[in-house]
């Protein structure tokens, strides 16, 4: 059984760095073809891709982004970590975690998601 | 506002079919397959279609999907209660380099 659960503070202040953690279970990110995302979600607004690893160490970053993340993983113990450099309040949203297909570019299973607040 | 335009709102009676459009561009739907999701607040987001037209396992048959030039369609015959949920489309697009999701339509079971 595939899970995937998100964890990492509710609050941070602006220009402070968010770290969130994805811990999974079920797959290995050392297995050929398996990647993990993470999109967030701000409040009333759409889905947004932000960042994915894959099994062999390359990484993916939204453009307009790529100054802030970072996603190491660490196979071993089955996580993936989200960093986010100077938050700011429209930051605030909820972050998910998500195992991508082993072709393409969709999710197969998503964590419930860690909300984030983004206030001083 | 979304690269991807869904209708905000569709609804329908138990029993009855509903249609969700995606309307996209060359860079992402003109060249790439689309996914579709359902969110329940509160819940993790769930693949109901994935690569245009493809059921994952344990999905229902009543849902389906569809693309066409610039544009995807996600189907749902047979409407139950259970589907009142938001449904968002995505799609890899080139010029990006990044998923794009749909602004999201939420399925009111009348």
């Amino acid at each position: 059984q595939v899970t995937l659960r998100e964890s990492g503070p509710a609050l941070v202040k602006p220009t402070q760095t968010l770290t969130l953690t994805c811990s999974f279970s079920g797959f290995s990110l050392s297995s050929s073809g398996v990647s993990v995302s993470w999109i967030r979600q701000p409040p009333g607004k759409a889905l947004e891709w932000l960042a994915r690893i894959d099994w062999d160490g390359d990484f993916y970053y939204k453009t307009s982004l790529k100054t802030r993340l970072s996603i190491p993983k660490d196979t071993s113990k089955n996580q993936v970590v989200l960093t986010m450099t100077n938050m700011d309040p429209v930051d605030t949203a909820t972050y998910y975690c998500a195992r991508g297909q082993s072709t393409g570019w969709g999710f197969d299973y998503w964590g419930q998601g860690s909300l984030v607040i983004v206030s001083s | 506002q979304s690269v991807l335009t869904q209708p905000p709102s569709a609804s329908g009676t138990p029993g009855q079919g509903v249609t969700i459009s995606c309307s996209g561009s060359n860079s992402n739907i003109g060249g790439n397959t689309v996914n579709w999701y359902q969110y329940l607040p509160g819940a993790a987001p769930k693949l109901v279609i994935k690569s245009d037209y493809q059921r994952p396992s344990g999905v229902p048959g009543r849902f389906s999907g569809s693309r066409s030039g610039t544009s995807a369609s996600l189907a749902i015959s047979g409407l139950q209660a259970e589907d009142e949920a938001d449904y968002y489309c995505a799609v890899y697009d080139d010029s990006l380099r990044a998923v794009l999701f749909g602004g999201g339509t939420k399925l009111t079971v009348l």
